[in-house]
């Protein structure tokens, strides 16, 4: 069964630092989302992305988060320089379109992302 | 601002009986909402959806009741098992070209045998 990846598992770094998050959607599927999960609470939305563009961010994406789309399959999230209020579980999504039908989010397993 | 929430964090029940979790949401432009099960280490896992036009679905050992006048979904799960042991949020999808998720606070489900 088609799944949407995501690598690594557990990303450690220190504050300041660079990190990108990568995804690999669904093959077929158009709409991508980037969540995040801070331990113990509920998932929130950061960014939405559909024909090589955001098409929704919240107001947690701020000017340090960037998105793409590089090439045909991957899907990346990167932080500028990280804050320890960026510690959480990130969540890669993916959508196969806005029929009905087909507007299921189908996650990955999530990145760890600890900031020391 | 809106948001969706869930009534109960925790919910103990015994090994065969049925499961009710509930959620209340508030953005009475969603249209589209969802169940998703989450384990331990994993991320969330779709369980049954429904829209708006609709009041009850059924899937194989759930079943997802919206209520829209007092803006309430609940998740029925019969003979629960050891496996349906996870949290449980809900997601409400407003309309709109993005679709994103508004998920609620998660309802911690354990069974107990």
């Amino acid at each position: 069964e088609p799944e949407v990846t995501q690598t690594p598992s557990h990303q450690v770094t220190q504050m300041g630092q660079e990190v990108i998050l990568r995804c690999v959607p669904i093959s077929n599927h158009l709409y991508f989302y980037w969540y995040r999960q801070i331990l113990g609470q509920k998932v929130e939305f950061l960014v939405s992305f559909y024909n090589n563009e955001i098409s929704e961010k919240s107001e947690i994406f701020d000017d340090q988060f960037s998105v793409e789309r590089p090439d045909g399959s991957n899907f990346t999230l990167k932080i500028r320089s990280t804050k320890l209020e960026d510690s959480a579980m990130y969540f890669c999504a993916s959508r196969e379109s806005g029929r009905a039908g087909k507007n299921i989010q189908y996650f990955g397993a999530g990145t760890r992302l600890s900031v020391l | 601002g809106e948001s969706v929430g869930l009534h109960l964090p925790t919910l103990s029940v015994q090994e065969g009986d049925n499961s009710i979790i509930n959620c209340a949401y508030s953005n009475s432009a969603s249209d589209y909402f969802i169940w998703y099960k989450q384990e331990s280490g994993k991320g969330p896992q779709f369980i049954i959806d429904i829209r708006s036009n609709m009041d009850k679905r059924q899937g194989q050992r759930v079943t997802v009741l919206l209520n829209k006048t007092v803006k309430h979904l609940s998740l029925q799960i019969a003979a629960t098992q050891p496996g349906d042991s996870a949290v449980y949020f809900c997601a409400e999808m407003p309309e709109g070209s993005a679709r994103q998720l508004t998920f609620g606070s998660g309802t911690q489900l354990t069974v107990l045998p």
